[in-house]
């Protein structure tokens, strides 16, 4: 079974600064996809950023980046110009295919130091 | 565009009574449907996923059932709730490998 573990379970960074967030996962698949999610104090689950392992280039969204590195099976999440509105849960998943469920970490808590 | 909608936001329970959580899902027609559980300080369990109606996989053996009588809904449900069930309960559905997520429901079993 495809395990997600998350190494970390709390992290803090100052405002403005850089942090990143650690990922590995277990998978004997070569075609599969990596998802980071934020779960702010709402609880609202939110996609942060997707990466399909076919593709080598990593993922970018803004301030948010990965460093995706298939044969360490590590997935890691880069947050940059950290703002107080990232202090999070931040979940690690892993998805096989499009009709199989996404795989969770147990998350890393970020807080962010103004 | 697609939405989901999840209900109650918040429910608290006496122990051996029922449950019933309902998700419904807008803007789609035959999505994956997911139910995951969240015990304080933890990941997301998977307890149910339904890729159409009537179809439904178990991940893990518990005091819970779910049901999709209808393309867009699912429903978890229980004939007698357990302490061990309070949690925070998602609703997702899937797309190309990606889940969107309702705003949960906090079950608090007393």
């Amino acid at each position: 079974a495809q395990t997600v573990t998350q190494s970390q379970p709390e992290m803090s960074v100052q405002e403005a600064e850089t942090v990143t967030l650690s990922c590995t996962y277990d998978t004997s698949e070569s075609d599969y996809y990596l998802f980071w999610y934020k779960q702010p104090p709402s609880r609202q689950m939110i996609l942060v950023i997707r990466q399909e392992a076919y593709k080598q280039q990593n993922a970018t969204e803004n301030r948010f980046s990965v460093n995706f590195q298939k044969a360490a099976k590590s997935f890691s999440l880069k947050i940059s110009d950290s703002q107080l509105g990232d202090a999070a849960m931040y979940f690690c998943a892993y998805s096989l295919s499009g009709n199989t469920p996404l795989v969770f970490g147990k998350g890393t808590r970020l807080s962010v130091i103004a | 565009s697609q939405t989901i909608h999840q209900w109650p936001a918040t429910l608290v329970q006496p122990v051996g009574s029922p449950l019933s959580l309902e998700c419904t899902v807008e803007g789609t027609s035959n999505p994956n449907l997911y139910w995951y559980r969240q015990a304080a300080g933890r990941g997301l369990q998977l307890l149910f996923y339904s890729v159409g109606i009537g179809q439904i996989s178990s991940e893990v053996p518990q005091n819970l059932s779910a049901s999709r009588p209808q393309d867009r809904q699912f429903i978890l449900s229980s004939k007698k709730l357990l302490l061990s069930d309070s949690g925070f309960y998602l609703c997702a559905w899937g797309v190309r490998a990606e889940a969107f997520f309702g705003q949960g429901t906090r079950l608090t079993v007393v």
